[in-house]
C-alpha cells in the first residue's frame, strides 16, 4: 500500500513554544491530507482537511490560528502548534489520500508532549 | 451530523471467531472503511466496503449494508497479536463536494486471550 511518513515521531517541548509537524506521501501523490488528533483511550478526531494549494478547512471547535495547516505541495502538509500549552499533549495523526479513491493512508503519528 | 456506534471492549479466545458490529447515522454515505490500530501507533487499513455484501480477505472479513446502517469486522483464527483497537470510520462526502470526509467510531478494543 501507499507510505506516509511523519516527522518528528515524537517531540518535548515547553510551554510557549512551536511546534511544527510534517506529513509526507512518499510514493503517491496526496491530494487532501487530513490532521487527526488522539488522546489515551479515545478515538481519532480529525482537526481539519487540507487540499493541495488551498486553505485548509477545520473542524468546529479547532483553532485555525493555534494549529496552522499548510499544504504546499502533492507531497508535503505541515501541522505547527503555536504557542503549545500542556494541554495540546496528545498523539498527532496524518492521513492522505489519492486522487480518484478515498482510502487513506496514515502517518505513523507524532507524539507531542508540552511541558 | 454523523453519529457511529461500535462497542468499547471484546474479549475473545485465542483460535476463536469474533465478530465486531459498527452502526452508524449519516448523510452523504460514501464508503465504511475498517482499521486496526495497536497501542501507540496509528491505525492501519483492514478494508473498504462501498457496497452491500461480504468482502474476505484472509482471516479477516467485512460486511456492509447501506440500507441498515450496519456493517461488521469478521476475525477468524484469532490470534494473540490481533488485540488491538479496531475503528470503524465512515466516508462521506463533503458539502462543497470536493472530498471525502472521513468520521471515526470510537473503536472497539479487543482482548485476545490464550
Amino acid at each position: 500500500g501507499a507510505v506516509v511518513s511523519q516527522h518528528p515521531s515524537w517531540v518535548i517541548c515547553k510551554s510557549g513554544t512551536s511546534v511544527k509537524i510534517e506529513c509526507r506521501s512518499l510514493d503517491f501523490q496526496a491530494t487532501t491530507m487530513f490532521w487527526y488528533r488522539q488522546f489515551p483511550k479515545q478515538s481519532l478526531m480529525l482537526m481539519a482537511t487540507s487540499n493541495e494549494g488551498s486553505k485548509a478547512t477545520y473542524e468546529q471547535g479547532v483553532e485555525k490560528d493555534k494549529f496552522l495547516i499548510n499544504h504546499a505541495s502533492l507531497t508535503l502538509s505541515t501541522l505547527t502548534v503555536t504557542s503549545a500549552h500542556p494541554e495540546d499533549s496528545s498523539f498527532y495523526i496524518c492521513s492522505a489520500t489519492g486522487t480518484s479513491e478515498d482510502t487513506q493512508y496514515f502517518g505513523p503519528g507524532t507524539r507531542l508532549t508540552v511541558l | 451530523g454523523q453519529n457511529i456506534d461500535q462497542p468499547t471492549e471484546m474479549t475473545a479466545t485465542e483460535g476463536a471467531i469474533v465478530q465486531i458490529n459498527c452502526t452508524y447515522q449519516t448523510s452523504g454515505f460514501n464508503g465504511l472503511f475498517w482499521y486496526q490500530q495497536h497501542a501507540g501507533e496509528a491505525p492501519t487499513f483492514l478494508s473498504y466496503n462501498v457496497l452491500d455484501g461480504l468482502e474476505e480477505k484472509g482471516r479477516f472479513s467485512s460486511f456492509l449494508s447501506r440500507s441498515k446502517g450496519y456493517s461488521y469486522l469478521l476475525l477468524k483464527e484469532l490470534q494473540m497479536k490481533d488485540s488491538a483497537s479496531y475503528l470503524c470510520a465512515v466516508s462521506v462526502l463533503s458539502l462543497s463536494g470536493g472530498s471525502y470526509i472521513p468520521t471515526f467510531g470510537r473503536g472497539t478494543s479487543l482482548i485476545v486471550h490464550p
